[in-house]
């Protein structure tokens, strides 16, 4: 148990669905990190924050996907209009320099 | 190009040899580097991390940097089937990942 909680586990939506993703990190890391992980590929960066701010969101994603993080606590991740495509599993990691620590996971199928 | 690349193999080793995983990245300015162990079906996890040029051991496991060629490199001694993963190299505080190079020790 890495203390990265992630919910939830595994969701299964109809193409065209909204997504939400909730990432609570572990309590004293200030700096939380979401990926995209598609099978045989490295973590793929997504965004980041420096407690409640946003310091860099990928130019690979697109306008579909946003994310939070009120008062520099949990986090939230959505993909609206989902596509097959954004079917991944959706990573979270929290920071106390240097080690990141992930949290395990939400698998996203879009059928 | 990629801003972190790596063989994504597989490298197979007998165990008991060294296991070397080679990284390059596209970024002059990068100051911190990380090389991830992820096994199947989990999320990844911190092996070593280094910020200067030259060696860094902890262990069975050495990492390297030169800075110079834009390359880190981590060196798995003794390796043992256990050591069976991908391993991830990681760049940067926004930890820009490659894609990775799946290890197989073989008994």
């Amino acid at each position: 148990d890495t203390g990265v909680s992630q919910d939830p586990r595994h969701k299964i939506t109809k193409r065209g669905q909204n997504v939400t993703f909730r990432c609570d990190p572990i309590s004293e890391h200030n700096r939380l990190y979401w990926y995209r992980q598609t099978l045989g590929q490295g973590p793929e960066f997504l965004t980041y924050f420096q407690n409640e701010a946003q310091l860099e969101k990928s130019r690979l994603l697109s306008d579909r996907f946003s994310a939070e993080r009120p008062k520099g606590s949990f986090s939230t991740l959505e993909i609206q209009r989902t596509e097959q495509g954004d079917s991944a599993m959706y990573l979270c990691a929290s920071n106390r320099k240097p080690e990141a620590f992930f949290g395990q996971g939400t698998r996203l199928t879009v059928v | 190009q990629k801003e972190v690349e790596q063989n994504s193999g597989p490298l197979s080793v007998p165990e008991g040899a060294i296991a070397s995983l080679n990284c390059t990245y596209s970024d002059r300015g990068s100051q911190s580097f990380f090389w991830y162990r992820q096994y199947s079906g989990k999320s990844p996890e911190l092996i070593m991390f280094i910020y200067s040029n030259g060696d860094k051991e902890d262990g069975r496991f050495t990492a390297q940097l030169n800075k110079a060629s834009q390359y880190v490199s981590l060196l798995i001694r003794d390796s043992q089937p256990s050591d069976s993963a991908t391993y991830l190299c990681a760049v940067t505080d926004k930890l820009i990942f490659g894609t990775g190079t799946r290890l197989q020790v073989f008994p």
